[in-house]
C-alpha cells in the first residue's frame, strides 16, 4: 500500500486565489481527517469524514474553507479566497477500525 | 471534550542519555494513547501506542507508561541517538470517538 497520498507537496499562491488540496486515503480506511499544522497552534483538526460523510467540521476556521469526499478514495480541501494567514502545512490522515492513524506527507501552503 | 497537556515543549539531551516526555489527559473515558514522531519536514508517524488495559509497553529503546488513576502517560527513550531528534506528539482517544486529541508536541534535541 502506498499510504495516504497528498498533492501537491508544495503550493505557492497569491492572496485571493483559490487553492485545492487533494488526498487519497489508504484503501479500506473508513475515516479521513484534515489537519492544519502551524508553529503557533500545533496540529489542528479541521474536519473529518466517516464513510465519505462529513461528521464534524467545527474546526474549519472560516467559510472560506470547504472539504468534500465524493468517494472512498478521494477528498479535497479548498480555500477560496486564500489569505496569507492560511499559510501552513496541511495534513490528511486516514484511520482503520483498530485506531491505526496514518498521515500523508502533507502540503506546504504559502500564500503571498 | 478531551484536553491533552504535554511537557516539556523542548527537551535537550546528550547522546546516550534518557529522555522522558509526559502527557496528561482529562477524559477518564480515553482508552487509547498513541505517540507520534515528526522529523523535520516530514509527516507524523506512529512510533508506539498503549491501550488502557496495559500499564507499560516497550519496543527496543522506547517505552510508554500509563497511569489511568492519575490520567497521565509518558514516553521514555533510552540511549538516545542524534536520529531521535524530532518533535514528539502524544494523543488520547476516548472510547467510541475514534478521534485523537493531540498534545502540542515536544521538540527533542539529541546532541552528539
Amino acid at each position: 500500500d502506498a499510504g495516504v497520498i497528498q498533492s501537491p507537496r508544495h503550493e505557492v499562491t497569491e492572496m485571493g486565489q483559490e487553492v485545492t488540496l487533494r488526498c487519497k486515503p489508504i484503501s479500506g480506511h473508513d475515516y479521513l481527517f484534515w489537519y492544519r499544522q502551524t508553529m503557533m497552534r500545533g496540529l489542528e483538526l479541521l474536519i473529518y469524514f466517516n464513510n465519505n460523510v462529513p461528521i464534524d467540521d467545527s474546526g474549519m476556521p472560516e467559510d472560506r474553507f470547504s472539504a468534500k469526499m465524493p468517494n472512498a478514495s478521494f477528498s479535497t480541501l479548498k480555500i477560496q479566497p486564500s489569505e496569507p494567514r492560511d499559510s501552513a502545512v496541511y495534513f490528511c490522515a486516514s484511520r482503520d477500525l483498530s485506531y491505526g492513524y496514518t498521515f500523508g506527507s502533507g502540503t506546504r501552503l504559502t500564500v503571498v | 471534550g478531551e484536553n491533552v497537556e504535554q511537557h516539556p515543549s523542548t527537551l535537550s539531551v546528550q547522546e546516550g542519555d534518557s529522555a522522558v516526555i509526559k502527557c496528561t489527559y482529562s477524559d477518564s473515558a480515553s482508552n487509547y494513547f498513541p505517540w507520534y514522531k515528526q522529523e523535520l519536514g516530514k509527516r507524523p508517524q506512529l512510533i508506539i501506542d498503549i491501550r488502557s488495559n496495559v500499564g507499560e509497553k516497550k519496543d527496543q529503546r522506547i517505552a510508554v507508561t500509563l497511569n489511568k488513576t492519575a490520567k497521565h502517560f509518558s514516553l521514555h527513550i533510552t540511549e538516545t541517538q542524534p536520529e531521535d531528534s524530532a518533535v514528539y506528539f502524544c494523543a488520547a482517544t476516548a472510547g467510541g470517538s475514534y478521534i485523537p486529541t493531540f498534545g502540542r508536541g515536544t521538540s527533542l534535541i539529541v546532541h552528539p
